[in-house]
């Protein structure tokens, strides 16, 4: 069956320090994946989308990479600060023809001053 | 450009009530995609409108149904509410072409929808 797996687990580190989240799916064959971020009693809110010809996408402190081969996506934000504190979902869509996104369940980053 | 809104955004309902909860997207888009997000189950696609027809549906029963008008505001409803049915019902917008290829979708701020 098809799985989107995310770390259930809170993931805490230090400000200042690199915070790394991970995304692996089983199954599919996306053809983009996308990260957006969460806080907690509101809507997603959309970071950062990279296609599956891609292996990596930059945004400010954010970066992503896309391995297909192992079926990964790593979620990487550099000089993590504590408003950078949230849930962070991705999002597969491997139909190409019409939108129906797949998310994964998310994992919470905390980062402590 | 104003946001993705959603009306109400608190609502308890008992039991075998119905309930129909209302979204307003972004001016331009097209695509209205509606999601139930609960901690169990995470969030978990309904159903995508485009141009007023449902273009895309997730599994879920049929009493949960949804329409969109011709402004591409969209409305879902529920029937027969159940204590499982308790969850954040977010709409997403996005500027879907005819194809269906829709890379961003702008979230609201959710339904917040318990029933007792």
């Amino acid at each position: 069956s098809q799985k989107i797996e995310q770390n259930s687990e809170a993931l805490n580190i230090q400000e200042g320090k690199t915070a790394t989240l991970t995304c692996n799916y089983t199954n599919y064959s996306p053809a983009y994946l996308q990260w957006y971020r969460q806080d907690p009693g509101r809507g997603p809110v959309f970071l950062l989308l990279i296609r599956e010809n891609e292996k990596e996408k930059r945004k400010e402190r954010l970066k992503v990479t896309f391995d297909t081969t192992l079926k990964q996506s790593l979620f990487h934000i550099t000089a993590s600060q504590p408003a950078d504190s949230a849930t962070y979902l991705c999002a597969l869509d491997e139909s190409g023809g019409s939108y129906i996104p797949t998310f994964g369940r998310g994992t919470s980053l905390i980062v402590h001053p | 450009k104003a946001g993705v809104t959603q009306t109400p955004r608190y609502l308890i309902k008992t039991r075998g009530q119905q309930v129909t909860l209302s979204c307003s997207p972004i001016s331009g888009h097209r695509s209205v995609s509606w999601y139930q997000q609960t901690p169990g189950q995470g969030l978990q696609f309904l159903f995508e409108y485009f141009s007023e027809t449902q273009r895309n549906k997730g599994n879920f029963p049929g009493r949960f149904s949804g329409r969109q008008f011709s402004n591409s505001r969209s409305e879902m409803n529920v029937s027969t509410l159940e204590l499982g049915d308790s969850a954040l019902y977010l709409c997403a917008s996005s500027f879907a072409s005819q194809t269906g290829v829709s890379e961003t979708q702008y979230f609201g701020p959710g339904t917040r929808l318990l029933v007792l």
